[in-house]
């Protein structure tokens, strides 16, 4: 089965403090990406990837930035975190596009953050 | 740009009955996908069932059904003999050809499953 790890499930931080959520994925896939999860507004698109170093702005990009170094790791890097970045934070997977009509995207168990 | 509307923040059901999750989209693409995915309390997502726009039949997974409506634009989740692991967030998501691998998500539908 395929695992999408996301290294906490709750985190608190203060305002202003840079802020590191780390997803992993042990499937080898191309493309990752980070979604933020608020009530009544569903999963929006912050940023994603479609290889190593590769990045592209999503629909909410605004006070965020990512890396990815490695084809398994994709972080989210909040700069100066601020209390409206409080939300839900889920990262994604899925191979590249091929068998694109056959291919599902696979969600690690979301960071629940907390900025006070 | 696409967007996906789901009507019903919140639905219940009660165990062993049938309910039905609304789901319209707007897109101009003539070729994508549509997917259910469902956020139980553990918060992993799992997809429940998956619709390609080029085929007319409706997708079946066991005690769930679409009702794909591609001229109205919309994309109804049926769950028949609910259980009460059924009770989760559920969300409709749309993908187009065009997009690659970027999914639009609604905003949800809260299910209660009462026993």
């Amino acid at each position: 089965d395929v695992k999408v790890t996301q290294s906490s499930r709750y985190l608190v931080k203060r305002t202003g403090e840079k802020v590191f959520l780390e997803c992993v994925q042990d499937m080898d896939h191309e493309n990752m990406f980070w979604y933020r999860q608020d009530p009544g507004l569903g999963l929006r698109l912050i940023y994603f990837s479609y290889d190593v170093k590769m990045k592209e702005k999503g629909d909410i990009p605004e006070g965020y930035s990512v890396s990815r170094e490695k084809k398994e790791r994709f972080s989210l890097i909040l700069e100066s975190a601020s209390t409206n970045q409080t939300s839900m934070y889920l990262c994604a997977s899925i191979p590249q596009p091929g068998l694109l009509a056959k291919n599902i995207q696979y969600f690690g168990a979301g960071t629940r953050l907390s900025v006070l | 740009a696409q967007t996906v509307t789901q009507s019903q923040p919140e639905m219940s059901v009660q165990e062993a009955e049938t309910v039905t999750l609304s789901c319209t989209y707007d897109t101009s693409e003539s070729d994508y996908y549509l997917f259910w995915y469902k956020q139980p309390p553990s918060r992993q997502m799992i997809l429940v069932i998956r619709q390609e726009a080029y085929k007319q039949q409706n997708a079946t997974e066991n005690r769930f059904s679409v009702n794909f409506q591609k001229a109205a634009k919309s994309f109804s989740l049926k769950i028949s003999d609910s259980q009460l692991g059924d009770a989760a967030m559920y969300f409709c998501a749309y993908r187009s050809e065009t997009s690659g691998s970027r999914l639009t998500f609604g905003e949800g539908t809260q299910l209660t499953v009462n026993p």
